[in-house]
């Protein structure tokens, strides 16, 4: 069965540093993965996703995200944080393990905070 | 696109009241979705439908919540009595099976049981 795991569940970075926010996956099957940012009080939003080609995808926000395949990861990074980028993001993976249920498997997520 | 649309935006009541809340889907979208968030349990799956079927509701809580989606442009989720422990924040989302799954959210229904 597919899992998410982020690691850590707060991530603090000073305004203008690099934002890096971790996500492994466990796959059968080829995996479709996807970042979503939840801002205070509102529903979440797609930041980006990866399905096929090209391992590295870029997202809205200048957030960009790798696939690794080698590692199971897709960690997701900003060379510079900005005060808005302050939010909760979570990573998922399609549950096509065993057929395609059509489900999304989210990670427990992880809070960034942004200081000035 | 409107995108997904869900009512009411805050809902307060009181213990025992009947709450439900409303859904409607991107159209064209064969999959509906209702999650729940809230701050000790992050978001959790409660209930999906394929075409309007339900598929799994092994995320409902207990018998006091039901779903149901009667057509592919509505659905409902209703708790009946509505207690304490259900304030949360409530989630709908719809995504095309040809999509990879990608989820569309609504913007939630924010319940405050007294």
């Amino acid at each position: 069965a597919q899992s998410v795991t982020q690691l850590g569940s707060h991530v603090s970075v000073s305004e203008g540093a690099l934002v890096l926010l971790r996500c492994n996956y466990s796959s059968s099957v080829p995996p479709y993965l996807f970042w979503y940012v939840q801002y205070p009080n509102q529903g979440l939003q797609l930041l980006l996703k990866y399905t096929t080609g090209a391992t590295l995808v870029k997202g809205i926000n200048g957030f960009e995200a790798e696939f690794k395949k080698s590692e199971t990861s897709f960690h997701l990074t900003k060379p510079s944080a900005h005060m808005s980028d302050a939010a909760e993001y979570f990573c998922a993976v399609s549950d096509q393990g065993s057929g395609n249920t059509g489900k999304l498997i989210f990670g427990q997520g992880t809070t960034l905070q942004v200081k000035p | 696109d409107a995108g997904v649309i869900q009512s009411p935006r805050h809902e307060v009541t009181e213990m025992g009241q009947e709450v439900t809340l409303r859904c409607k889907p991107i159209s064209g979208h064969d999959y509906l979705f209702w999650y729940r968030q809230t701050m000790m349990r992050g978001l959790e799956l409660l209930i999906y439908f394929n075409n309007n079927v339900p598929i799994d509701d092994s995320g409902m809580p207990e018998d006091r919540f039901s779903a149901k989606m009667p057509n592919a442009s509505f659905s409902t989720l209703k708790i009946q009595p509505s207690e304490p422990r259900d304030s949360a924040v409530y989630f709908c989302a719809s995504s095309r099976r040809a999509g990879h799954n990608e989820q569309f959210f609504g913007p939630g229904t924010r319940l405050t049981v007294l």
